[in-house]
């Protein structure tokens, strides 16, 4: 109930290509689904965020497509980057953006030059 | 806005010392914190939520009188491992939040025990 499924493990895509990493969740309760990107030996940071209200969020390069029937959400990364090579990770929680994270077990993306 | 620090970045102790990680919210006041741990290429675990005045809640598995946390004020909360054991080494992330806002992580301590 309380997991967050991701895929792909890993992913490489060419530069300039599109980058899709998928989320799935059972808990209907969470009402928040942000993604975030970790660069090796650092913490992880916010990229984008949506809520179950919305079905799709734009910010730049990325967006967040998701589908509450289907309790799944997904990132896209459009005209990825070489310096898009990170790992990235999807998260869910309830009762607002500050209560504990569910992250998932997240994605190695490669952009090759 | 909203940056969060860690102190150290990283750190080497022998086995059976205790280390203490500080986490701080420089620009904002975090009414909650958090503390992960971080295996290498594994996502991030929970350890323990943390409101500023209270004790900390423990996720299940999570020995508390190992990993001591305090949050002593609305802009600081320390993660303290007790009689460390090379088990322990790993990569430990504090994250802070405020009402109405998203959580804010911070680099990241290394930890490794000898």
């Amino acid at each position: 109930q309380q997991q967050v499924k991701q895929s792909p493990q890993s992913l490489i895509v060419q530069k300039g290509g599109i980058s899709i990493i998928n989320c799935a969740y059972e808990n209907t309760a969470f009402d928040y689904f942000p993604w975030y990107q970790q660069f090796p030996g650092k913490g992880p940071a916010l990229l984008i965020a949506i809520r179950p209200d919305v079905s799709e969020k734009k910010e730049g390069r990325f967006t967040i497509s998701f589908n509450k029937s289907a309790k799944q959400f997904s990132l896209h990364i459009m005209d990825s980057q070489p310096g898009d090579s990170a790992t990235y990770f999807c998260a869910a929680t309830y009762g607002g953006a500050t209560n504990k994270l569910i992250f998932g077990t997240g994605t190695l993306l490669a952009v090759q030059p | 806005g909203a940056v969060v620090s860690q102190h150290p970045s990283w750190v080497i102790c022998k086995s059976g010392t205790s280390v203490k990680i500080e986490c701080r919210s420089l620009d904002f006041q975090a009414t909650t914190m958090f503390w992960y741990r971080q295996f290498p290429k594994q996502s991030l675990m929970l350890m323990a939520t943390s409101n500023e005045g209270s004790k900390a809640t423990y996720e299940q598995g999570v020995e508390k009188d190992k990993f001591l946390i305090n949050h002593a004020s609305l802009t600081l909360s320390t993660l303290t491992v007790t009689s460390a054991h090379p088990e322990d080494s790993s990569f430990y992330i504090c994250s802070a939040s405020r009402p109405e806002d998203t959580q804010y992580f911070g680099p990241g301590t290394r930890l490794t025990v000898l």
